[in-house]
């Protein structure tokens, strides 16, 4: 059973819309949760954290948390072609030796 | 400041052989962690090493295993190889006081097992 899902995708936008990518996760330990962006062929970019329950905004990024629901999003508004890429989302939890788990992406692509 | 660095950037070896891959952390950051990445996958957790000693670990054999120096750098070894261990492996450094576990990415080594 994977820790971490994602809609693979692709998730296909036009240009200047709202992407919206969902996570979920199992591990209730996980306290700390992230975005990473990985152009193809490139390492992983962080974007967003998010620790608490509720919104975070980053410019035209906002992260959601709800524990309760193990359910973690990210919104990226006016979408630009540059914002192709494969997104991440990341679990950590340091209960038993720190671990970090990733999903395994969505890819979005965003039409000019 | 100083990114992530990783040496080398490819790397070619034959079934069985051993390798070594290295990673110099963030200035500034104490914690280096390791992933494998599968073509299409996420990023894979090895383990972590803080103040020179295993943090905590994935689920990999113990085939694979690290080093932390004291100048935070690290690395990487992976012994008996097999065809499986052709991956993208990335290092990410953090610090850990921060209690937040941001992780920075290297830009990776990619190797690939014949």
């Amino acid at each position: 059973q994977k820790e971490v899902e994602q809609n693979s995708g692709p998730l296909s936008v036009p240009e200047g819309a709202i992407a919206s990518l969902n996570c979920t996760y199992s591990d209730r330990g996980s306290q700390s949760f992230f975005w990473y962006r990985q152009y193809s062929g490139k390492s992983p970019e962080l974007i967003m954290s998010i620790y608490s329950n509720g919104d975070k905004e980053d410019g035209r990024f906002t992260a959601q948390l709800n524990k309760a629901s193990q359910y973690v999003s990210l919104l990226i508004r006016d979408s630009q072609p540059s914002d192709s890429a494969t997104y991440l989302c990341a679990g950590t939890s340091y209960t038993g030796g720190f671990k970090t788990i990733f999903g395994a992406g969505t890819r979005l692509f965003v039409k000019a | 400041e100083t990114g992530v660095t990783q040496s080398p950037t490819h790397l070619i070896k034959t079934r069985g052989q051993q390798v070594t891959l290295r990673c110099s952390s963030q200035s500034g950051h104490n914690t280096v962690s390791w992933y494998q990445q599968a073509l299409g996958q996420g990023p894979q957790f090895i383990f972590q090493y803080y103040r020179e000693e295993e943090n905590g670990r994935g689920n990999f054999p113990p085939r694979f295993s690290g080093l932390q120096f004291p100048n935070y750098s690290s690395e990487l070894n992976v012994n008996a190889l097999e065809l499986d261990d052709s991956a993208l492996y990335l290092c990410a450094s953090s610090l850990v006081s921060s209690g937040r576990g941001e992780q920075y990415f290297g830009p990776g080594t990619r190797l690939t097992v014949t």
